[in-house]
C-alpha cells in the first residue's frame, strides 16, 4: 500500500528553538498533504492542508506565522514549529492524499507521527 | 458544520466475539467513507474504504454503509487482543479540497 514516512520520529528541543518535521510519499504522489496534532487521549485535531507549489490552508485557531508548511514538491511536505514552548509538546502527524496506482485519490494515508517534546 | 459522530466507549468484548463500531454522518453528499485504526501512541493505518451501500468484506473486517441512514459500520469478527485500539471513522466532504472529516473515535477493548 501507500507508505508515508516522517522525520524525525521524536524530537526534543529547548524552548524557543524551532523545530522541522518531514514527511515523505515514498511511492506515490502526494498532491496534498495534511498536517494533524493530537495531544494525549485526545482526537486528532487538522492544523493544516497543503497542496503541491500552494499556500496552506490553516484551521481556525492555527497560528500560520508559528507553523510553517510547506509543500515543494510531490513527495515532501514540511512542519516547522518556530518558537517552540512547552505548550506545543504534542504528537504531530502528517497524511497524504494523491494520484497513482497505489493512492487512490481520497483516501488519506498517515505518516507514523513525530512526538515534539519542548523543555 | 460537517460531523461524524462515533460513541467514545470503551467497547469491551470477548476474544473471539464480534465488535460492531458505528458512525453516522452529516452531509447527505459524502461519497467516501474510511475505517482507520490507532493504537495508543502510534498514528492511524487505513483499514478499509467503502464507497458503495451495502457490504464490503476483507477478511475479518466488514464495512457496511447505508447512505440514505447516513450509517456506516465496521464489523470485526473472531476479535482478538491485538485488535484493541481505537477506531476512527472518516468521511469525505464535497465542498472545499474534498477533505476527510474524522470522528473522535471508539475505543475498542478485545478481553482475552
Amino acid at each position: 500500500g501507500a507508505v508515508v514516512s516522517q522525520h524525525p520520529s521524536w524530537v526534543i528541543c529547548k524552548s524557543g528553538t524551532s523545530v522541522k518535521i518531514e514527511c515523505r510519499s515514498l511511492d506515490f504522489q502526494a498532491t496534498t498533504m495534511f498536517w494533524y496534532r493530537q495531544f494525549p487521549k485526545q482526537s486528532l485535531m487538522l492544523m493544516a492542508t497543503s497542496n503541491e507549489g500552494s499556500k496552506a490552508t490553516y484551521e481556525q485557531g492555527v497560528e500560520k506565522d508559528k507553523f510553517l508548511i510547506n509543500h515543494a514538491s510531490l513527495t515532501l511536505s514540511t512542519l516547522t514549529v518556530t518558537s517552540a514552548h512547552p505548550e506545543d509538546s504534542s504528537f504531530y502527524i502528517c497524511s497524504a492524499r494523491g494520484s497513482g496506482r497505489i493512492s487512490s485519490t481520497d483516501t488519506q494515508y498517515f505518516g507514523p507521527g513525530t512526538r515534539l517534546t519542548v523543555l | 458544520q460537517k460531523e461524524v459522530e462515533q460513541n467514545s466507549g470503551p467497547l469491551s468484548v470477548p476474544e473471539g466475539a464480534i465488535a460492531s463500531l458505528n458512525c453516522t454522518y452529516s452531509d447527505r453528499g459524502s461519497q467516501s467513507f474510511f475505517w482507520y485504526r490507532q493504537y495508543s501512541g502510534k498514528s492511524p493505518e487505513l483499514i478499509m474504504f467503502i464507497y458503495s451501500n451495502g457490504d464490503k468484506e476483507d477478511g475479518r473486517f466488514t464495512a457496511q454503509l447505508n447512505k440514505a441512514s447516513q450509517y456506516v459500520s465496521l464489523l470485526i469478527r473472531d476479535s482478538q487482543p491485538s485488535d484493541s485500539a481505537t477506531y476512527l471513522c472518516a468521511v469525505n466532504i464535497i465542498t472545499g479540497q474534498g477533505n476527510l472529516i474524522f470522528g473522535k473515535g471508539t475505543k475498542l477493548s478485545v478481553k482475552p
